[in-house]
Parts: structure tokens; C-alpha cells; sequence
């Protein structure tokens, strides 16, 4: 099962909005609900922040949204804050009983 | 307030032995599925496996199978990863975390494994 394909870096500033994608397969992301995204700072372990492809867990920031279109899922965070600097990372359910992280996506805010 | 904590890691030679012990404290631990993430040095998650509540379904990423054995004690509220044959691309900080409804809810603080002769 090959990861998740996330793009490296993105960025932004203050008050934007930036949109990771996750892309994958009809084996894992196009066939079920089940992607989650993770907030992971430097040292410290993940933080669910999306799951069920854009459900916001309680004390999650409304600032964070998801969404899904066959084989890619999105994180989108508006109004970006310097709080939200750190590596993002999606999670999907395959069809071989199996879970996949993407490999992970740094924000950067200017 | 839910807390896991692991235990277990450390330096190891290839081909090598080592139990990850995972306590988990502040849940229901009988009711909830569980499970190992492991994290290279500078590097992304990786699923590593996962079993359900009561033990009777465990799942294992490919690289692992047939080294690694998850196993829990609902007595103890406490998760285990045994690992053999351990190779040098086993080192990583490994995490325990719940896996109920779908999604790693709450992590451990992980531990670091090092396979290095």
C-alpha cells in the first residue's frame, strides 16, 4: 500500500486561506469515508483535526474544514493564523483492511 | 481525561527483540479499538497496526507482518507491540493511539525505538 500523496510545503499569510490536498485510489480514498487529518508540531505527537472526510472533532477551530472528490481529499484552513505552522498529514481506510497515512505536508505562515 | 503512555523503547541490534507497552488511563479501554503508529526520524506516519477491543481482530501494515505482534490486556488497560527481527528501517518513535469509530482520536507521547549494530 503506497502512502498518500500530499504536496511537500505549501504556505501563506495572516487572515488567508490554504487548501492541502491528499490523493490517492479508489482503494482507499474513493472507496470509503473514512479520512481523517492530523496537525502534528515539531516533538510532539498528532492531533486529530478532520475525521470522516470533514467532520471538526469538539475543540477543533471552525477554521478547519474538509472535503472529498473521488480519489482526493482537501484540508482547507481559513482566516491562517502563525498558531497553525506545523506538518499536516491525511489518513485513509483501504480496501486490504489497512490504513495510510500521506506523507505529510508542512504549512509554513508568512 | 484520557491518557496513554508509552514504554519500552530503546537501542536495539538488528535481528533484535523489544516490547512497546502502551498504558492507557481516563477511557473505556475494553471498548475501544487500538493501535500502533510509528514515525521515522525526520520522515511521516506510517500505520503500523491495530486490534479490536477485545482482541479477536488484529491487522498488520505489510512491511511488519509476520515480526510484529500487537496483543492487549483489558485488565491492565494496557496495549503491547512485540517486535522481532528487527531491522535498521524499524527505528522510528512509535505511537500508541485509540483507533475507535474510524479515526486515531487520542495519541501517547511515543517512544523512541533505534535498531542500530
Amino acid at each position: 500500500q503506497s502512502a498518500l500523496t500530499q504536496p511537500a510545503s505549501v504556505s501563506g499569510s495572516p487572515g488567508q486561506s490554504i487548501t492541502i490536498s491528499c490523493t490517492g485510489t479508489s482503494s482507499d480514498i474513493g472507496g470509503y469515508n473514512y479520512v481523517s487529518w492530523y496537525q502534528q508540531y515539531p516533538g510532539k505527537a498528532p492531533k486529530l483535526m478532520i475525521c470522516d472526510v470533514s467532520k471538526r472533532p469538539s475543540g477543533v477551530s471552525y477554521r478547519f474544514s474538509g472535503s472529498k472528490s473521488g480519489n482526493t481529499a482537501s484540508l482547507t484552513i481559513s482566516g491562517l493564523q502563525a498558531e497553525d505552522e506545523a506538518d499536516y498529514y491525511c489518513a485513509s481506510y483501504t480496501s486490504s483492511a489497512q490504513w495510510v497515512f500521506g506523507g505529510g505536508t508542512k504549512l509554513t505562515v508568512l | 481525561e484520557v491518557q496513554l503512555v508509552e514504554s519500552g523503547g530503546g537501542l536495539v541490534q538488528p535481528g533484535g527483540s523489544l516490547r512497546l507497552s502502551c498504558e492507557a488511563s481516563g477511557l473505556t479501554f475494553n471498548t475501544e479499538w487500538m493501535t500502533w503508529v510509528r514515525q521515522a526520524p525526520g520522515k511521516g506516519l506510517e500505520w503500523v497496526a491495530n486490534i479490536k477491543d477485545d482482541g479477536s481482530q488484529k491487522y498488520y501494515v505489510d512491511s511488519v507482518k509476520g515480526r510484529f505482534t500487537i496483543s492487549r490486556d483489558n485488565a491492565k488497560n494496557t496495549l503491547y507491540l512485540q517486535m522481532n527481527s528487527l531491522r535498521v528501517e524499524d527505528t522510528a518513535v512509535y505511537y500508541c493511539a485509540t483507533h475507535s469509530n474510524w479515526v486515531f482520536g487520542f495519541w501517547g507521547q511515543g517512544t523512541l525505538v533505534t535498531v542500530s549494530s
